[in-house]
């Protein structure tokens, strides 16, 4: 299994551009959820999805939209990055119907600069 | 969900055992303390999770009191590697729904 991966690793981008930063995973995971995390601080939940179709905002929802069209895949969606958005993301994932654990698996991050 | 309360920091001396405190006085029956660990910009790890009886893992040890108000993670014999970032998050299990509420974490540093 390759776990929750994300892409890219680096990105730099010019304030108003907008960007994807994509997120999968092969575990067969029910919930995944998208955080981000600023220099020195804790992370901070953006959005979150129980399953495909379903999503809903977490803390810090503004200036970002999410989808779930499948189990694998919740991308995130920078509509027009401001300098407030440097930050580094990283997605997670948990839950598998009929199982018992929660335990959230996270992927190595995305480091997002916004100038 | 509950507040949790961490020191900001701890040292502890490779090979001897860590012991993170967390206070979650506000937690309710239902939820669930979680630990989690950030090593240096990598993405959280799970660690350990615990109702009301004491857990141990091939990682760590967690013991919550009786009035649950406070529980302490314990790596037995700490090494380099251990150094992280350590967050102590309470959360309702069944319906945790992939959502989290980090605080700041107790930032360990293991010393040679």
């Amino acid at each position: 299994n390759a776990g929750v991966t994300q892409t890219p690793k680096f990105q730099v981008l010019k304030t108003g551009q907008s960007m994807t930063l994509q997120c999968a995973q092969d575990m067969n995971h029910e919930y995944m959820s998208w955080y981000r995390q600023d220099p020195g601080m804790g992370l901070r939940l953006i959005h979150y999805s129980v399953g495909a179709g379903i999503t809903d905002q977490g803390e810090v929802p503004n200036g970002y939209n999410v989808s779930r069209s499948t189990t694998e895949d919740f991308p995130l969606r920078l509509l027009s990055a401001a300098p407030s958005q440097t930050s580094v993301y990283f997605c997670a994932s948990s839950y598998r119907l009929g199982g018992t654990d929660y335990e959230q698996y996270f992927g190595p991050g995305t480091r997002l600069t916004v100038t | 969900d509950a507040k949790t309360t961490q020191p900001t920091s701890m040292d502890c001396a490779e090979g001897r055992a860590a012991n993170l405190p967390c206070n979650h006085s506000t937690i309710s029956g239902n939820e669930y303390v979680y630990w989690y660990r950030q090593i240096h910009s990598q993405g959280p790890q799970y660690i350990i999770h615990g109702l009301k009886n004491n857990e141990t893992n091939e990682m760590a040890s967690l013991i919550i009191t009786e009035d649950r108000k406070s529980s302490t993670l314990i790596l037995p014999h700490a090494t380099l590697r251990d150094t992280a970032v350590y967050y102590c998050i309470v959360s309702p299990r069944s319906s945790n729904t992939g959502k989290l509420i980090f605080g700041q974490g107790t930032t360990l540093q293991v010393k040679p």
